[in-house]
């Protein structure tokens, strides 16, 4: 079946740090990518996401390219800031394994410090 | 515009007793689904409703029921609650039933089962 692999964490940084967090994937199919994130007390947000190979999303500075050689959607962001201490969700949607909804990664934690 | 509403944010209940978790979108959207977080687990596919009149088990739908009451709603309902049900309930909902329709989600209830 389908599934995400992501680090866990927490990933502790400093404000202005570069950021990258891994997201691998297996799908029977040829999914679409996405980026969630979730803050304190809230639901889940959708940050970005790629429909195809080789697509790039963007959004609030942070990025994410769809690798279908390498089955990876790493998320990354130049500068963190404070603001960006949030939980962090890569999940696939699968086109051809007919499943519905989303598989998510099990979340990775960061925290940045001033 | 609200999104996805869910009610109630808490809920503490005792091993047996049942209840509904309610959950209103006000997106017109098509599809619904309830998600369970966990640590370390993610969030994993309780039920989903592709559209109005049909509901699919999903991942984890074992000691659940649900209902899509019309358009807007979709009800999970707890029979016989058990310890192990003590998690985050989120509702989402998105446009269509693709591959790459993102899901929005609401705030979530935390329940715990004692």
């Amino acid at each position: 079946g389908d599934s995400v692999t992501q680090m866990e964490g927490p990933v502790t940084l400093s404000e202005e740090a570069f950021l990258t967090i891994n997201c691998t994937y297996t799908a029977t199919g040829y999914p679409s990518l996405f980026w969630y994130v979730q803050y304190p007390g809230e639901g889940l947000q959708l940050l970005l996401k790629a429909t195809k190979a080789d697509d790039k999303g963007s959004n609030k500075g942070f990025e994410a390219t769809y690798r279908k050689e390498t089955t990876s959607f790493h998320l990354e962001k130049g500068s963190v800031q404070v603001s960006d201490s949030a939980v962090y969700f890569c999940a696939l949607s699968d086109r051809g394994g007919g499943a519905d909804g989303l598989t998510f990664g099990k979340g990775t934690h960061l925290i940045i410090q001033p | 515009n609200a999104g996805v509403t869910q009610t109630p944010k808490f809920q503490v209940l005792k091993t047996g007793q049942s209840m509904t978790l309610q959950c209103a979108q006000d997106m017109n959207h098509n599809s619904m689904y309830w998600y369970r977080q966990d640590p370390g687990m993610g969030l994993r596919l309780i039920y989903y409703s592709a559209s109005e009149g049909t509901t699919d088990k999903g991942e984890v739908p074992n000691g659940y029921n649900v209902s899509r009451l019309n358009k807007r709603e979709f009800s999970l309902r707890l029979e016989s609650a058990a310890p192990s049900q003590t998690s985050v309930y989120f509702c989402a909902s998105s446009e269509v039933r693709t591959y790459h329709s993102p899901l929005h989600f609401g705030n979530g209830t935390r329940l715990t089962v004692t």
